[in-house]
């Protein structure tokens, strides 16, 4: 089917505003993971769900930053009183299986601007 | 902390060259170690990947050379086109979990 889908393509909101950015994931992959990518910084580790497993949260950088994934298919980040910091594009990804080797497959990404 | 050291920031090679890019890592549970490339306002692809039991593995202009000893690994892209020139990244995880990237490659090719 299609490949890995994020919406909106563009946010732009104020300082201390919530948002809501959203992940599907291509069908059937039971992995998910977003990444934040800063200009010249790389790809940056933010969450991984995998099947019924509970989510590996690690990469989070702060309790604003939340996600969940809602029957084990679509996901929603959400940034709670954005800071201008937070300023990145956030990419979703989804795999097979989340096993060595299965193939991470990326959306086109969401890129937030905070004002 | 960066997991994984990549290197150069950004390259510029004429047509029909080869392009290398490095990148180094620390972690030696590391188990899977892929490429991807990345054309401006889209995600990141697959390009070519390797696990530490071997120390080469070639998709057609595409090879990555490991060492596991020196905990490194290159991206080598032969005959290079313009059709090439994006942002390449590195990138290393356990287990197919958590994935760290390179703070990726802008690459020009040059006709």
């Amino acid at each position: 089917g299609a490949g890995v889908s994020q919406s909106p393509s563009n946010k732009v909101t104020e300082k201390g505003k919530d948002v809501e950015l959203r992940c599907d994931p291509i069908s059937g992959h039971t992995a998910l993971y977003w990444y934040r990518q800063s200009l010249g910084q790389g790809l940056e580790f933010l969450i991984y769900f995998q099947g019924n497993s509970a989510p590996d949260k690690s990469g989070l950088p702060s309790d604003r930053f939340s996600a969940e994934r809602t029957g084990g298919s679509v996901s929603t980040l959400t940034i709670q009183r954005t800071q201008q910091e937070d300023s990145a594009v956030y990419l979703c990804a989804s795999s097979l299986e989340g096993t060595v080797g299965n193939e991470q497959f990326f959306g086109p990404g969401t890129r937030l601007t905070v004002l | 902390q960066q997991q994984v050291k990549q290197s150069p920031q950004s390259l510029i090679v004429q047509k029909g060259g080869i392009s290398i890019i490095n990148c180094a890592y620390e972690n030696t549970a590391f188990d899977y170690f892929p490429w991807y490339q990345q054309f401006p306002g889209k995600g990141p692809a697959l390009l070519i990947a390797i696990r530490p039991d071997v120390s080469e593995k070639k998709e057609g202009r595409f090879t990555i050379s490991f060492n596991k000893s020196a905990k490194q690994f290159s991206l080598h892209i032969m005959d290079s086109q313009p059709g090439d020139s994006a942002t390449y990244f590195c990138a290393a995880s356990k287990s197919g979990n958590q994935f760290y990237f390179g703070t990726g490659t802008s690459l020009t090719v040059i006709p």
